[in-house]
């Protein structure tokens, strides 16, 4: 398996450009999850979704789209950068039904100029 | 809404040492969940715990949460520069599980001196 994988990497924006950060899993999870990591602010949660079709917000989801159209994937869209939302992003994916371990991607690097 | 507190924030302590990572809970905590995360990459699952008094160990990992489910600590045994890194602790928002939901805490970064 290869996990929870994430592209790209790194990524500069210029503000107003739009993007869609990738998120594909291969563990057959329901749940996934978005969050951005900022210095001194820990992981905040953006969008997460239970299942196909279905998605909600999370504490910072201004700015962001998303949409669940596989179990697999999970892309999540900016649809009009700001430096604001410079910063470092995971996906996370999750068994359903209980308390299980969230495993995490390797992450997307933004900054936005 | 719920809050994690960790502390301390930072860490740094000599190879070999011990050392203690608190994350407290504004309400009782369903599920506790203990990450690391090396510089720049992505998160580690260490632990998770659900049961209150419950404790667990991995290496020289100890993670334990208190009876009254509000707190949780994890305890590293003879440090090594292996083990510098962030560590956040993260929580269901309800029980029987957050559907994908995690709060987290700030993250404690540990540094340790060979």
């Amino acid at each position: 398996n290869a996990g929870v994988t994430q592209t790209p990497k790194f990524q500069v924006l210029k503000t107003g450009q739009s993007m869609t950060l990738q998120c594909a899993q291969d563990m057959n999870h329901e749940y996934m999850s978005w969050y951005r990591q900022d210095p001194g602010m820990g992981l905040r949660l953006i969008h997460y979704s239970v299942g196909a079709g279905i998605t909600d917000q999370g504490e910072v989801p201004n700015g962001y789209n998303v949409s669940r159209s596989t179990t697999e994937d999970f892309p999540l869209r900016l649809l009009s950068a700001a430096p604001s939302q410079t910063s470092v992003y995971f996906c996370a994916s999750s068994i359903a039904g209980g308390t299980y371990e969230q495993y995490f991607g390797p992450g997307t690097r933004l900054t936005v100029t | 809404s719920q809050e994690l507190e960790q502390s301390p924030q930072s860490l740094i302590v000599q190879e070999g040492k011990n050392l203690t990572i608190n994350c407290t809970s504004s309400k009782t905590l369903y599920g506790l969940y203990w990450y690391k995360q090396k510089y720049g990459e992505g998160l580690i699952f260490l632990m998770m715990l659900q049961k209150g008094g419950e404790e667990k160990s991995h290496e020289k990992i100890t993670a334990k949460l208190d009876e009254k489910k509000q707190q949780s600590s994890l305890h590293i045994t003879a440090s090594q520069p292996s083990h510098a890194g962030i560590y956040l602790c993260g929580a269901d928002r309800e029980y029987g599980g957050s559907q994908g939901n995690l709060i987290f805490g700030k993250g404690t970064k540990l540094s340790v001196k060979p």
